[in-house]
């Protein structure tokens, strides 16, 4: 099984509909992210946590939420969803001991029409 | 202006060739330097991880660093199909979660 899972794999849905992406992981990591990847651009940092308590937006966080709803799960949210918000969405957790290295989960296509 | 920039490519090259990816960054706090693979339809997937400057090396994959240059390389020996994949530089500083990514280069190994 994977370490750190994103649902759904895909999804298509039209602008102004609320959109929830999920992740879990079984790394045990207190760290988790969002980032979305967009061709060209790379990837960015969307929200980020350090626990349970702890959120912080990244550099896109316009248009989006996050709840971190227990240590293993990170769930972001497009509470209008609009086209521009087209994009792979990936979730990422990391160990601070081991100094940033952050593993990936399998993304989330999301299109919206 | 990204901190960390990467050619896009893409690149192809014969099997067996040896495969150059170079990205530059202007961030001089960055202490730590990763590159990733990325497989279509899959998460990047964390490849090589050094700190300061220097090289390191794993099996066909060596990673080097110049810091006095701000130039990160990563350098694939014997390439073989399998190492078709989109390539993602990315560093951060020291005790700064933050990673700065460059865009990627996607690169083709024919057989």
């Amino acid at each position: 099984d994977a370490d750190v899972t994103q649902t759904p794999r895909n999804r298509i849905t039209k602008t102004g509909k609320r959109i929830m992406l999920e992740c879990s992981q079984t790394k045990g990591h207190d760290r988790m992210y969002w980032y979305r990847q967009d061709p060209g651009l790379g990837l960015r940092l969307i929200y980020y946590s350090f626990d349970v308590k702890d959120i912080n937006k990244g550099e896109i966080s316009d248009g989006y939420s996050v709840s971190r709803q227990a240590q293993a799960k990170f769930s972001l949210s497009l509470e209008s969803a609009i086209p521009n918000q087209t994009a792979l969405y990936f979730c990422a957790t990391s160990d601070p001991r081991d100094n940033q290295p952050q593993h990936f989960g399998d993304g989330t296509r999301l299109s919206i029409l | 202006q990204k901190e960390v920039e990467q050619d896009p490519g893409p690149l192809s090259v014969p099997e067996g060739a040896i495969v150059s990816l170079n990205c530059t960054y202007s961030n001089s706090a960055f202490q730590y330097f990763m590159w990733y693979r990325q497989y279509s339809r899959k998460g990047p997937e964390l490849l090589m991880y050094t700190y300061s400057s220097g090289n390191k090396e794993d099996g066909r994959f060596t990673a080097q660093v110049d810091k006095s240059s701000k130039y990160i390389s990563l350098f694939i020996r014997d390439s073989q199909p399998s190492d078709s994949a989109t390539y993602l530089c990315a560093a951060s500083g020291s005790n700064d979660y933050k990673l700065s990514f460059g865009a990627g280069t996607t690169v083709t190994v024919r057989a």
